[in-house]
């Protein structure tokens, strides 16, 4: 595997469901991210781990929760989530979280029943 | 707080035109980074540019070009003789001293045969 993977590519889930999704880098970067993409919307950051500490929240319910166990990895639980949570959901990842681009990955589509 | 205005929404072309994507940015600070990606429809966002605020240097990469001016916060991306495959969502984003990635609302480009 190349790049940031992310799995699944595509998750259905009900409100009352509890599903996760994963991202992991192959690039050695110590930087990660979650972003939202909703239909006629900019992206919105969610989440921004740097070397394993979380160090943005933004703002984001908590009804989402994310994880980082180690560098290469990163999930974001998800639990009791409202239809208007339908949308792409993308990880990146970076080395340093300011001067380097972020590589991105395919996106999980997610719709909420 | 960083803003990054696209104010072309849509815009469509014939194969072999050439077309210019407008990007006006906002910040306080004096070192930021300007990128450009671009979200074909498979949902990956694909790095294509990176540019410093003390590099005001134009770019060019094949048939893409990019335009960098200060003194009127624009990074405006040009795609020299489109192609069918250039059809994608483009995204200009900036990020500063906040590390956050800010992007804007993206403009859709489709190249017809």
């Amino acid at each position: 595997e190349t790049g940031v993977t992310q799995t699944p590519r595509h998750l259905v889930m009900g409100m009352t469901n509890k599903k996760s999704l994963k991202c992991e880098q192959h690039l050695g970067h110590n930087a990660m991210y979650w972003y939202k993409q909703s239909a006629k919307k900019p992206l919105e950051l969610m989440f921004v781990y740097s070397l394993e500490e979380r160090v943005e929240n933004n703002s984001v319910p908590s009804r989402f929760s994310p994880e980082c166990p180690n560098s290469s990895h990163l999930f974001l639980h998800l639990h009791t989530l409202q239809p208007e949570d339908s949308a792409l959901y993308l990880c990146a990842s970076s080395q340093g979280l300011i001067s380097n681009e972020q590589f991105f990955g395919p996106g999980t589509r997610l719709t909420v029943l | 707080a960083q803003k990054v205005t696209q104010a072309q929404t849509e815009i469509s072309v014939v194969e072999k035109e050439d077309v210019t994507l407008d990007c006006v940015y906002e910040t306080r600070d004096t070192t930021y980074y300007l990128f450009w990606y671009k979200q074909p429809p498979s949902g990956e966002l694909v790095f294509l540019i990176r540019r410093n605020s003390f590099d005001e240097q134009n770019e060019i990469s094949g048939r893409y070009s990019w335009n960098f001016q200060k003194s009127t916060s624009s990074f405006n991306f040009t795609i020299t003789a489109s192609q069918v495959v250039d059809s994608a969502v483009y995204f200009c984003a900036l990020i500063a001293n906040d590390y956050k990635l800010s992007f804007g609302a993206g403009t859709t480009v489709t190249v017809r045969a």
